[in-house]
């Protein structure tokens, strides 16, 4: 079944030790996103992939970085992790043809980020 | 920023029942999303509205919009314990394909 896989489910860092969270997807989707959600809050977007292109969103930390080395790979690195970035972190894919969204994005199950 | 509010924040309701849960925007969308969310798990796509649609159905699932109050409500039909989840309503505005989610509402449905 075509889907996007976040690996790892569960990720326990030190305090300052670089981490990377990936996310594959086999929908062939042209847009990449990737989400932070903190306990019992919204999904707050970090930054998205239009194809190679990358766009970041004006509040999200120079802590937070993203690689696309393709189309159906996307890392999200967290250079020196703090207590506040525990977290979990969505990638998303949708599929733009230049008409808008015409269907919803498709959800990886998340890492669970930890900071210790 | 945060583009929908949801109302209410928690739910709770016996199985059979239908839920309601309400959402409000702030600015003008091109189409307007429910996501549904298990505790610990990625979101789901359940519907999506389109700026120029009042009303939409899917299986149980009931969404109408309303572009003048700027709201949207989702209603869910004769509810099952597996329906218990947290409800999102997301938003796309301008030419681009970039969706901001509202604060959700935690749906409890009790067997």
């Amino acid at each position: 079944d075509a889907m996007v896989i976040q690996n790892p489910r569960y990720q326990v860092t030190q305090f300052g030790k670089p981490v990377t969270l990936s996310c594959s997807q086999t929908l062939n989707h042209n847009v990449m996103y990737w989400y932070q959600q903190k306990s019992s809050q919204a999904p707050k977007l970090l930054f998205h992939y239009y194809d190679k292109d990358f766009n970041n969103e004006a509040d999200t930390p120079d802590n937070f970085q993203s690689r696309r080395p393709n189309t159906s790979f996307c890392f999200l690195d967290i250079r020196s992790p703090g207590l506040g970035d525990a977290a979990m972190y969505l990638c998303a894919t949708s599929r733009d043809t230049g008409q808008g969204l015409h269907y919803g994005y498709t959800f990886g199950s998340g890492t669970r980020l930890t900071v210790v | 920023s945060q583009q929908g509010e949801e109302d209410p924040q928690a739910l709770s309701i016996q199985e059979g029942e239908n839920a309601t849960m309400n959402c409000s925007y702030k600015t003008s969308i091109n189409n307007l999303q429910w996501y549904r969310q298990n505790s610990g798990r990625g979101l789901v796509h359940l519907i999506l509205i389109r700026s120029n649609e009042r009303e939409k159905h899917s299986g149980r699932l009931r969404v109408t919009l309303d572009t003048s109050k700027k709201s949207s409500s989702l209603l869910i039909t004769a509810s099952r314990a597996a329906d218990t989840a947290s409800y999102f309503c997301a938003t796309t505005t301008g030419g681009y394909q970039k969706v901001t989610f509202g604060t959700g509402t935690k749906l409890q449905v009790i067997p």
